[in-house]
């Protein structure tokens, strides 16, 4: 199993253009996650999908967010316009709720800079 | 909403010392997960606790939920450079799938 992948691994981009996120999470799971790291705030969940549908998005900081699912095999996050203060390294995740077991495996994260 | 801190936020060892993290939920757990990071990784799950006052073991780590099930604690036995990293523990809110991740303990090993 390749595990959770995502894309860039790294993105540093100037403020104001458009940046997207990508994440493959691993076959036959049916939840999927984006959170949002930074020193000051910690982990922050931003949203989630079930079976490709979005459950709660009430963590996207703002408009300038936004995130599909198109499939059950990709999901993105596009951030425009891209600002300093979205700085941060952003994880996707993925579950499978199974016979009580709920934790999750995440990707390597894309570090975003904005300049 | 749902908050959940760790103590200490950092903790500074010798190699060969015991370490313990402690974590605290402001609301009642259906179960606790614990997580590792290591620097410039991403949090990897090591387990889940279910049951009110449950103890797990993984060879060094000792892993244990509380009885009210609203804080939990994590023990590492003779620390080794390998346990360097930030230990997280998350639990679900109102939706079971949907996990609040602590504020996390940072663990440096003096060799």
């Amino acid at each position: 199993d390749a595990g959770v992948i995502q894309s860039p691994r790294h993105e540093v981009t100037e403020m104001g253009q458009e940046v997207t996120l990508r994440c493959k999470p691993i076959s036959g799971h049916d939840y999927l996650f984006w959170y949002r790291q930074t020193m000051m705030r910690g982990l922050e969940l931003l949203i989630y999908f079930n079976n490709n549908v979005p459950i709660d998005d009430s963590g996207m900081p703002e408009d300038r967010f936004s995130a599909k699912m198109p499939n059950a095999s990709f999901s993105t996050l596009k951030i425009q316009p891209s600002e300093p203060r979205d700085s941060a390294v952003y994880f996707c995740a993925s579950s499978i709720h199974r016979e009580g077991n709920y934790g999750y495996t995440f990707g390597s994260g894309t570090r975003l800079t904005v300049v | 909403g749902q908050q959940v801190m760790q103590i200490p936020q950092y903790q500074h060892v010798q190699e060969g010392e015991d370490f313990t993290t402690y974590c605290n939920s402001s609301t009642t757990l259906s179960n606790i997960q614990w997580y590792k990071q290591r620097p410039g990784g991403h949090p990897v799950f090591l387990i889940q606790l279910v049951k009110s006052g449950e103890v797990k073991k993984q060879k060094r780590l000792t892993f244990q939920f509380g009885e009210a099930k609203k804080n939990s604690s994590l023990h590492i036995t003779a620390t080794q450079t390998t346990d360097v990293g930030t230990y997280f523990c998350a639990g679900p809110g109102r939706y079971y799938e949907k996990l609040t991740f602590g504020t996390g303990t940072r663990l440096t090993i003096i060799p």
